[in-house]
């Protein structure tokens, strides 16, 4: 299985800072790389698919990069909504797996 | 309004069985592959499986071991989960979850979710 590997786990934050989360693969996953918001009680709700492609209706602050092993998931400027836990999950082969998760915290 | 609503969570003692449902509206459910993904109490998100949209192929987690089944009734715009020998490990909240393109253009993305349902798996 392909293991997906969040970095950090956790991360303190200010409104208006500039967020950068990283996702790395085991192996190459080309660009098969998905990107989702989980905020308490709710479900996960997509913001990126295929690395970089923002989905319908998320804004703009929020981009994807990279390809192959490495991703990133960067936030420009953080909004108070902004504060949930974030999760990769690569869709390369299956079995479809899911970083552990990134929480975002007020400072 | 497009959703999935999931059903048949509870509380089941180890070893027994559970089958959730997941009902689809308000979208040609029979052109998307559907998928099943849990969250166990405090921790992330696990894919448990996936069918395509006609029910051929499908797709399971290695951790389940063959206890799980996946299918679905195009008819009746339905996604199934047969839970069977469960353990305390099983506990979770299940969501469905729609890809975000039809067909064979299935990306394994996933845009559209339920709110849950919750499996406790407990003597």
């Amino acid at each position: 299985d392909i293991q997906m590997t969040q970095s950090p786990s956790s991360l303190s934050t200010s409104i208006g800072d500039r967020v950068t989360i990283t996702c790395r693969a085991s192996q190459s996953i080309n660009y098969d790389l998905n990107w989702y918001q989980q905020k308490p009680g709710k479900a996960p709700k997509l913001l990126i698919h295929t690395a970089s492609r923002l989905q319908s209706g998320v804004p703009s602050r929020f981009s994807g990069s990279g390809s192959g092993t490495d991703f990133t998931l960067t936030i420009s400027s953080l909004q108070t909504e902004d504060f949930a836990t974030y999760y990769c999950q690569q869709s390369y082969t299956y079995p479809y797996t899911f970083g552990q998760g990134t929480k975002l915290e007020i400072k | 309004e497009v959703q999935l609503v999931e059903s048949g969570g509870g509380l089941v003692k180890p070893g027994g069985s559970l089958r959730l449902s997941c009902a689809a509206s308000e979208f040609t459910f029979s052109t998307y592959f559907m998928t099943w993904v849990r969250q166990a109490p405090g921790r992330g998100l696990e894919w448990v499986s996936t069918i395509s949209s006609s029910g051929t192929y499908r797709y399971y987690a290695d951790s389940l071991k063959g206890r799980f089944t996946v299918s679905r009734d195009n008819t009746k715009n339905s996604l199934f989960l047969q839970m069977n020998s469960l353990r305390a490990e099983d506990t979770a909240i299940y969501y469905c979850a729609r890809d975000i393109y039809t067909y064979n253009d299935a990306l394994g993305a996933f845009d559209i979710w339920g709110q849950g349902t919750t499996v406790t798996v407990s003597s």
